[in-house]
C-alpha cells in the first residue's frame, strides 16, 4: 500500500517563527488533506489540496502531485498552532474515500 | 451548523461488555467512515459507507460492525469489547474533503 512520510517528526519553535512541515507520499493521490489536531484532541480540515497552492491566513500548502510531495507552511507562529500536524492521503485515482494518515508532526510552540 | 456529531465524548467499558458508537452528520453526504487513533499514531480505517445499505471494510475492522439505515447516522458496534479496542474513535464525512467529529475516547478494562 501506499507509504505517507511526514518531517520532522516534532518540532519547537519560539512564538514569531516560521515552520514548514512536509508531507512525502510513495505513490499517485487523488486526495490530499492537512489537518491539526489541537490539545484537545479535535481534528481541524486545514486544507483540501491534491494539487497546487492554497493560503489560508497565515497558512498554506503547496502539493507536487508528480514529486509526491506537499508542505504545510506556518509563519509568525502561535501558541496556539500548537498540537499534531497530520497529512492524509486517499491512494490512485478511483473512486474511494480511504484516507491513509502519515505519523504526524508534533508541534510545539513557546511563548 | 452540526456538522458531524459523535456520542458519547467518553465510555469506560469491562472487557466482554458491547456498546454503539453513535455518529450523526447534517451534510447529506453519501461517504461515511470510522478510525481510530491510538498514541503516537495517525488514523486508522476500520469501516466505511458509501451510501444507506452498503458498507465495507477499512484497513482494521475486526471485533467491529457497521450498518447504515439512513444517511444520516453511521453506527459503530463494538460486541464484545477487548482491551485492546482501547482507543479513541473518530466518525468522518463527506469525500473531498471529509470532515470529522470531536472523537469518542473509549477506555476497555
Amino acid at each position: 500500500g501506499i507509504q505517507v512520510e511526514q518531517s520532522p517528526p516534532d518540532l519547537i519553535l519560539q512564538e514569531g517563527a516560521n515552520s514548514t512541515l512536509r508531507c512525502n507520499f510513495s505513490d499517485s493521490v487523488n486526495n490530499l488533506q492537512w489537518f491539526h489536531q489541537n490539545p484537545w484532541g479535535q481534528l481541524i480540515n486545514l486544507f483540501y489540496i491534491p494539487s497546487g497552492t492554497k493560503q489560508n491566513g497565515r497558512l498554506s500548502a503547496t502539493t507536487v502531485a508528480t514529486e509526491r510531495y506537499s508542505l504545510l507552511y506556518i509563519s509568525s507562529s502561535q501558541t496556539t498552532d500548537s498540537g499534531v500536524y497530520f497529512c492524509a492521503v486517499v491512494h490512485g485515482s478511483g473512486n474511494t474515500g480511504k484516507l491513509i494518515f502519515g505519523q504526524g508532526t508534533t508541534l510545539q510552540v513557546k511563548p | 451548523n452540526a456538522g458531524v456529531t459523535q456520542t458519547p465524548k467518553f465510555q469506560v467499558l469491562k472487557t466482554g461488555q458491547s456498546m454503539t458508537l453513535q455518529c450523526a452528520q447534517d451534510m447529506n453526504h453519501e461517504y461515511m467512515s470510522w478510525y481510530r487513533q491510538d498514541p503516537g499514531m495517525g488514523l486508522r480505517l476500520i469501516h466505511y459507507s458509501v451510501g444507506a445499505g452498503i458498507t465495507d471494510q477499512g484497513e482494521v475492522p475486526n471485533g467491529y460492525n457497521v450498518s447504515r439505515s439512513t444517511t444520516e447516522d453511521f453506527p459503530l458496534r463494538l460486541l464484545s469489547a477487548a482491551p485492546s479496542q482501547t482507543s479513541v474513535y473518530f466518525c468522518a464525512s463527506g469525500y473531498q474533503p471529509q470532515h470529522f467529529g470531536d472523537g469518542t475516547r473509549l477506555s476497555i478494562l
